[in-house]
């Protein structure tokens, strides 16, 4: 059972180009979420979806677009990479709504914008 | 809105000591609570959650943690750490009329000595 697995684990970017980051998850989970992960700030929200064809905006959704076309698929964009995208992204889903519902983690997206 | 703080950003314990990790929290009742655990390279792995009732809980791993209304606090502890303890250690919170959305603290990293 793969859980929560992440697409790719690590890239390089130049700043302008664009790339999609993906999450797919097995456990049949309605809720999936985008996070980044910056040093000293824990994990912000980015983008979450509460079913497929929904998304909805987290805490920092500024550059950044997602879809969720599949129920067992999210997907991240970038458009046009900036250095302060540098970060590590995580994607997470959980099976109900509500703040008591564990999030399942993938291992994570290292990405780098030079 | 709900915030989370966790004070120490690094903590070296020698292996087979006692831990103790603080969080503390903001949030004007009784919010949900949970630590995750991140090793290096991976994803991040639910250790424990505080939802209602006995206010200390038992994790995995041989973590627990106490949650204190009074102090707004929700430390995590282990009796004798062992050196594979080390990793970052994240106190999230979550508020019903939030929704699924968690707050995460910026993050412990434990470091063992051996």
């Amino acid at each position: 059972n793969a859980g929560v697995t992440q697409t790719p684990k690590f890239r390089v970017l130049k700043t302008g180009q664009s790339m999609t980051l993906l999450c797919a998850q097995d456990m049949n989970h309605e809720y999936m979420y985008w996070y980044r992960q910056d040093p000293g700030m824990g994990l912000r929200l980015i983008h979450y979806s509460v079913g497929e064809g929904t998304t909805a905006k987290g805490e920092v959704p500024d550059g950044y677009n997602v879809s969720r076309l599949k129920k067992q698929n999210f997907l991240l964009g970038l458009e046009s990479a900036a250095p302060s995208q540098t970060s590590v992204y995580f994607c997470a889903s959980s099976y109900g709504w509500g703040a008591d519902q564990p999030q399942h983690f993938g291992d994570g997206t290292r990405l780098s914008i030079l | 809105a709900q915030s989370v703080t966790q004070p120490d950003i690094h903590i070296t314990v020698s292996e087979g000591a006692s831990l103790e990790l603080r969080c503390n929290y903001s949030y004007g009742a009784t919010p949900y609570l949970f630590w995750y655990v991140q090793s290096p390279g991976q994803g991040l792995q639910l250790l424990l959650k505080y939802f209602s009732g006995d206010t200390l809980v038992q994790g995995i791993k041989g973590f627990e943690a106490e949650f204190k209304r009074s102090q707004s606090s929700f430390n995590l502890r282990k009796p004798s750490v062992h050196w594979s303890d080390a990793a970052e250690y994240f106190c999230a919170v979550g508020a019903p009329e939030y929704g699924n959305k968690l707050v995460f603290g910026a993050g412990t990293i434990l470091r063992v000595k051996s």
